[in-house]
């Protein structure tokens, strides 16, 4: 079984700009959680969808948003980028009834 | 923000000798994991300890859970320098898959 894939694996943007990360979860999973990864602040939750719809929320701006599609891939959207933006950002998939998150290995974002 | 602590931020250790990492949260909980991650990579899910559990082993690994004091702790016996990795504890409660994640322990495993 193939493993959760992200795309790009790196994206070298400027401030104000936006950008879309993807990310397709393992076949069969249906909910997918988003992380970001800093030195500064650690791993911390974004966003979870399951079925097309938002289960749960970070504490992170609206600048910062996601969707999840009806073959359970997912986006998230993050609108005029900011220095402290830069990360590494990791996408999760897991099955109906679990807990056990499956990583991919993450997209790394350079705002400069 | 992160759920807690874990202990220590970094450990050095040779070959062969066992490796353990703590690992405090704040809240109630449903269930603790512990995750693996190579050089700024993906998370590698290690094993999961649920709330109305003490112990468990996988392999070469051992957790405990102590609610009470609200910690767990990673035991990993005989290591390699395969095992040279940041490890981090991270907690869910409540409903859904949101993870809470520890400070993490870069560990590294000189021959």
């Amino acid at each position: 079984k193939a493993g959760v894939t992200q795309t790009p694996r790196y994206l070298i943007k400027t401030r104000g700009q936006q950008v879309t990360l993807s990310c397709s979860p393992i076949s069969g999973h249906r909910s997918v959680s988003w992380y970001q990864q800093t030195p500064g602040q650690g791993l911390q939750f974004l966003f979870e969808y399951f079925s097309e719809t938002q289960r749960n929320k970070g504490n992170f701006p609206g600048r910062f948003s996601g969707r999840q599609f009806s073959n359970s891939r997912s986006e998230m959207n993050v609108s005029t980028l900011e220095l402290g933006d830069s990360a590494l950002y990791l996408c999760a998939s897991s099955l109906v009834g679990s807990n056990e998150q499956f990583f991919g290995p993450g997209t790394r974002l350079t705002v400069l | 923000s992160q759920q807690g602590e874990e202990d220590p931020q970094a450990l050095s250790i040779q070959e062969g000798e066992n490796a353990t990492m703590n690992c405090s949260y704040k809240t109630s909980i449903n269930n603790l994991q512990w995750y693996r991650q190579n050089s700024g990579r993906g998370l590698v899910h290690l094993i999961l300890i649920r709330s109305n559990e003490r112990e468990k082993h996988s392999g070469r690994l051992r957790v405990t859970l102590d609610t009470s004091k609200k910690s767990s702790s990673l035991l990993i016996t005989a290591s390699r320098a395969a095992d040279t990795a940041s490890y981090f504890c991270a907690t869910i409660g409540g409903g859904g898959n949101k993870l809470t994640f520890g400070t993490g322990t870069q560990l590294k495993v000189e021959l």
